[in-house]
């Protein structure tokens, strides 16, 4: 198993470009999350999915949108980059939240290093 | 919202002590409470969950707490060895829907 894959690893936009990044795991997982970090900030949850075709905001939204099309994949999208979107995102995936603890494991990526000019 | 605090400043620690780390919450409990490990350039890891009805559970060298009254986490590494030297973050899970939010973690630095 590969677990949870990011593309790409690195990316350096100009402000106003577009861009996807892409997230896949082969775990059969139900839940997938995307995340931003920043120095001092930790982890901030923009947006998450609890199963194909579903997705909800997380803390700090704005300026992203996500699909979730099949179960496996998690794509997080960035219309009109802003410098203010210059960080490491990191994509995550859960088994499903339920009494047994290995279900609430959270799998992460490598993460993605993203600078906006 | 919930808020999650974890030790803003970083801890230093000589090797062979016991390291402790705080994670606090406010509102109502969570149902678990999970414990991540992230070394530079690269994703957290889990290392241990605990749920509300469990005062105590242990993993080798770490130790976790869950005090509902005081809505706080305490994680313990003993023995501690410099290979420890990383940031340790908090994830209180509370069920809503799949939501999960970290507190901002606490770098550990264990000095040979």
């Amino acid at each position: 198993n590969a677990g949870v894959t990011q593309t790409p690893k690195f990316r350096v936009l100009k402000t106003g470009q577009s861009m996807t990044l892409l997230c896949a795991q082969d775990m059969n997982h139900e839940y997938m999350y995307w995340y931003r970090q920043d120095p001092g900030m930790g982890l901030r949850l923009i947006h998450y999915s609890v199963g194909e075709g579903t997705t909800a905001k997380g803390e700090v939204p704005d300026g992203y949108n996500v699909s979730r099309l099949k179960k496996q994949n998690f794509l997080l999208g960035l219309e009109s980059a802003a410098p203010s979107q210059t960080s490491v995102y990191f994509c995550a995936s859960l088994s499903r939240l339920s009494g047994r603890a290995r279900h609430n494991e959270q799998f992460f990526g490598p993460g993605t290093r993203l600078t906006v000019l | 919202s919930q808020k999650i605090e974890q030790n803003s400043e970083a801890l230093n620690i000589q090797e062979g002590k016991t390291a402790t780390l705080t994670c606090n919450y406010t509102n109502y409990s969570p149902a678990y409470l999970q414990w991540y490990r992230q070394d530079p350039g690269r994703g957290p890891v889990f290392l241990l969950l605990i749920r509300e009805n469990e005062k105590e559970k242990r993993k080798e060298r770490l130790k976790v707490t869950f005090d509902t009254t005081l809505k706080q986490s305490l994680f313990h590494i003993t023995a501690s060895q410099p290979a420890d030297s990383a940031t340790y973050l908090c994830a209180p899970l509370y069920n809503q829907g799949g939501k999960l939010i970290f507190g901002q973690g606490t770098e550990l630095s264990v000095k040979p």
